[in-house]
This record gives C-alpha cells, sequence and structure tokens, in this order.
C-alpha cells in the first residue's frame, strides 16, 4: 500500500461547527504532515509529527488541533473556523528527507 | 528573498515539444531535491527526487541537481496533453530534524495537442 488516505474529500462547515479530518497512511511512515494550500500558491506546512509526536507547529491557530493517535493516522480537528481558512487540506508521510507522499486532500469551505 | 524561487509561468508549449522546468534556492543545507505534479483539485503526486548534485533519468522526464549554483532542472521530453499540470520543486535538508519540504511557487505547464 503506497497511499496516503484522507476523508473526507469535500467539506462544507459553518464558523461554529466542530469537524475533523482524517489521514491515514500504511507505509510505516513516522514522519507525518499537515499542509494547507490556497488556490495557485504552493502547500504551506502548519504540523509535522515525528514518531507519533508534534514536533513542528508553525504559528497555527489554536482552532486548529492536531492529533496523531497511532502511527498510521493523523486527525486535524477544526473548530470555529473563518472563511479566510477555506482550502485545500493536504496530509503527508515520509520515511526519510525525501520521497514525501501526499494524499489527495480535503476542499474546506468555511461559510 | 524567498528560499525558493521558481518561475510561475504560465507555460505553453506544442506537443511533443521538450520542456525545461527550473528553480533557484539560497539554502545551503538543502541535500533532497524533489518535482511534484500536480493536477487541479487534486494533490501532488511525487516525479521524482534526487539526493545531493547529480542527473536521474525516469522515462521522459529528466532531473538535474546544481548544488554549486544551487539550481535545479526537470526535463520534460516528447510533453503530452496529458502532462499539463502545475510543476512544483521541493527540498529538504536534515537541520535539527527538519524535514518538512520548502517548495516552490509552482509553475503551470499547458501542452497543446
Amino acid at each position: 500500500d503506497t497511499e496516503v488516505t484522507q476523508t473526507p474529500k469535500h467539506l462544507v462547515m459553518g464558523m461554529t461547527n466542530k469537524k475533523s479530518l482524517k489521514c491515514e497512511q500504511h507505509m510505516g511512515h513516522r514522519a507525518m504532515y499537515w499542509y494547507k494550500q490556497k488556490a495557485k500558491k504552493p502547500p504551506e506546512l502548519m504540523f509535522v509529527y515525528s514518531y507519533e509526536k508534534l514536533s513542528i507547529n508553525e504559528s497555527v491557530p489554536s482552532r486548529f488541533s492536531p492529533e496523531c493517535p497511532n502511527s498510521s493516522l493523523l486527525n486535524l480537528h477544526l473548530h470555529a473556523l473563518q472563511p479566510e481558512d477555506s482550502a485545500l487540506y493536504l496530509c503527508a508521510s515520509s520515511q526519510s528527507g525525501y520521497g514525501y507522499t501526499f494524499g489527495s486532500g480535503t476542499r474546506l469551505t468555511v461559510v | 528573498q524567498k528560499e525558493v524561487e521558481q518561475d510561475p509561468g504560465p507555460l505553453s508549449v506544442p506537443e511533443g515539444a521538450i520542456v525545461s522546468l527550473n528553480c533557484t534556492y539560497s539554502n545551503s543545507a538543502f541535500q533532497y531535491f524533489m518535482w511534484y505534479r500536480q493536477y487541479s483539485r487534486k494533490g501532488p503526486e511525487l516525479l521524482m527526487y534526487t539526493y545531493s548534485s547529480g542527473n536521474k533519468e525516469d522515462g521522459r522526464f529528466t532531473a538535474q541537481v546544481d548544488k554549486s549554483s544551487k539550481y535545479i532542472s526537470l526535463f520534460i521530453r516528447d510533453s503530452q496533453p496529458s502532462d499539463s499540470a502545475t510543476y512544483l520543486c521541493a527540498m529538504s535538508g536534515q537541520d535539527t530534524g527538519r524535514r518538512a519540504l520548502t517548495f516552490g511557487s509552482g509553475t503551470r505547464l499547458q501542452v497543446q495537442p
């Protein structure tokens, strides 16, 4: 299995809602990442988990809360988002300094 | 100055042309160099990766890295309409365990049939 699976593919949420994005990989990769991508821009790093511990938080607002329940799963909990948070949220995993595998992303719209 | 510079395009070529995509970078700590292809509304797909300087070929794709000039390239031979996508260069190093990618801004490529 050489895939990173993200669910849901699309999500529309109100500014007062709580929702979660999920990411799963079974390649044995020990680093997992959340990226945010706005239209016609490159992905921007949000969080890095290394061996299930949060190692990098790129000054992301607290309305985004990551969680890594085990070595295969990564969640991103969303609460009280703003319309400007609408974007494609990408999960990725890697074993070393190269060969990152991205999921197809969750397209989030905040209304 | 951005750490990684990439011409955003768009770049329009006829089918069968050779395409050259390039990035320059400023951080000497980068050791891993990658090219991703991203179709509209999809996640990036890893095309090529190289470690340090050198060339790597895979089918119609050739990646080149020149660390002395801090310059990387991706060549696409016999380009096809299906190659129409955004191409992102990406790099990472091993400083203090940070292995997150630094991306270029992406080059939009359109291959005309």
